[in-house]
């Protein structure tokens, strides 16, 4: 059974960095592509980009200068750095196993950037 | 990056009830087309990959159809656990997209 599990701060001020980790528990971590996910309701659902097992990333280019996500293959655990965030990336985030799907899913972290 | 559409944004239906969700792409994504469940602000749930092939352990009163740009989300015999918001999302290029989302509600 495959789980995901997430954490990270959830109150931001403007300017500041959003950094928030997944863990997986059961199942493989190599093998799959591993991605963060935002739900606004401006916005919808958002896909912020990706990580494998060897490192290769992909991110959305809207958020592109402003994303790192890196992953810790000793813990099976991938991160999520979102730098300057303003009052828009106030979201609940996801993370979720899959390339372009997501088949297991994180319990979502409301991050909220208030000054 | 590819636009994705949904119609209609919002349905209501009765339990029992067959109902069809439609999500369009902008462009051909050659049936790498997820769809996703979403109750309130719970994690969606992944209900159908590639277009037609049902997740593990979803009813199999949902399928799913379509290739090229159009596809197709069909519940029938409704029932009250499927009242929720449906999401499709194009996996073919990146940024993987997803469509604005369809909720269906109890008439």
């Amino acid at each position: 059974q495959v789980q995901l599990q997430q954490w990270g701060a959830g109150l931001l001020k403007p300017s500041q960095t959003l950094s928030l980790t997944c863990a997986v528990y059961g199942g493989s971590f190599n093998g799959f592509y591993w991605s963060w996910i935002r739900q606004s309701p401006g916005k919808g659902l958002e896909w912020i980009g990706e990580i494998n097992y060897d490192g290769l990333t992909g991110y959305n280019p809207s958020l592109k200068r402003r994303v790192t996500i890196s992953v810790d293959t000793s813990k099976n655990q991938f991160s999520l750095r979102l730098t300057s965030v303003t009052a828009a990336d106030t979201a609940v985030y996801f993370c979720a196993r899959g390339r372009g799907y997501g088949d297991y899913w994180g319990q979502g972290t409301l991050v909220t950037v208030s000054s | 990056d590819i636009q994705m559409t949904q119609s209609p944004l919002s349905l209501s239906a009765s339990v029992g009830d067959r109902i069809s969700i439609t999500c369009r792409a902008s462009q051909d994504i050659k049936s790498h087309l997820s769809w996703y469940q979403q109750k309130g602000r719970e994690a969606p749930k992944f209900v159908i990959y590639a277009a037609s092939v049902l997740q593990s352990g979803v009813p199999s009163r949902f399928s799913g159809s379509g290739s090229g740009t159009d596809y197709i989300l069909t519940i029938s015999n409704v029932q009250r656990e499927d009242f929720a918001t449906y999401y499709c999302q194009q996996g073919y290029s990146a940024p993987f997209t997803f469509g604005p989302g369809t909720k269906v509600d109890l008439k």
